[in-house]
């Protein structure tokens, strides 16, 4: 989960569109994971989360994907909406852990 | 209640000067976190209070580093002899169940210490 310097990723979408988002997670043993929405100029805020012995979980408008075939994770949104412009975290955590592991981000911008 | 507070929401300091920065968690969680996001990064975690156990100190970068939380409750991260490499900002998260063996303990964050070294 370390970070890749200045040039996060960027995902750019037409307002009404959907946004895929994507994460790569790090530990196999990680059995909880969540989604973080980050405005500028503020902390993290918790979007969705989902439990490994799930592989699906919807929200009202996001939708998180879990394939732990591939250790990987997304976060879908519906319809996005210029006030989703933010930077997405995906974090890991493992039972019988504290620590949450946060990826890089992805910043999503949405186009009016 | 409130959500997590810091303060100040901005620091500036000259090199070589301590900074302390505050953190007041949602009242009632048990788990403290203290990260640090530098400019367009992920977070760092640097430390983690679990109620009355003794703090995991981990991921301090060095040891001009250290936090406390008094009462289980407030915690103030102290960084001594700032360097210019220290600035960025500063999160404070806090849980209700951050435990071992808890998987679903949800962090809410502060909005965080912008900390600039000059």
């Amino acid at each position: 989960g370390e970070s890749v310097g200045l040039h996060l990723p960027t995902l750019s979408v037409q307002e009404g569109d959907n946004s895929i988002i994507n994460c790569a997670y790090s530990n196999s043993a990680s059995d909880y994971f969540i989604w973080y929405k980050q405005e500028s100029g503020k902390g993290p805020q918790f979007i969705i989360d989902i439990r490994s012995n799930m592989d699906k979980r919807q929200g009202q408008r996001v939708t998180v994907l879990l394939n732990k075939t591939v250790k990987h994770l997304s976060l879908q949104i519906a319809a996005t909406q210029p006030g989703d412009s933010a930077v997405y975290f995906c974090a890991e955590k493992g039972t019988g852990g504290f620590k949450t592991i946060f990826g890089a981000g992805t910043r999503l911008f949405v186009k009016a | 209640g409130a959500g997590v507070s810091q303060s100040p929401s901005n620091k500036v300091t000259e090199k070589g000067k301590d900074v302390e920065l505050r953190c007041d968690p949602i009242s009632g969680h048990t788990a403290l976190y203290w990260y640090r996001q530098s400019l367009g990064q992920g977070l760092e975690f640097l430390i983690y209070f679990q109620g009355n156990s003794a703090p995991d100190k981990s991921g301090l970068p060095s040891d001009r580093f250290s936090a406390e939380r008094t009462g289980g409750s407030v915690s103030t991260l102290t960084i001594q002899r700032t360097q210019q490499e220290d600035s960025a900002v500063y999160l404070c998260a806090s849980s209700y169940k951050g435990r071992s063996g808890s998987a679903t303990d949800t962090q809410y964050f502060g909005p965080g210490t912008r900390l600039t070294v000059l």
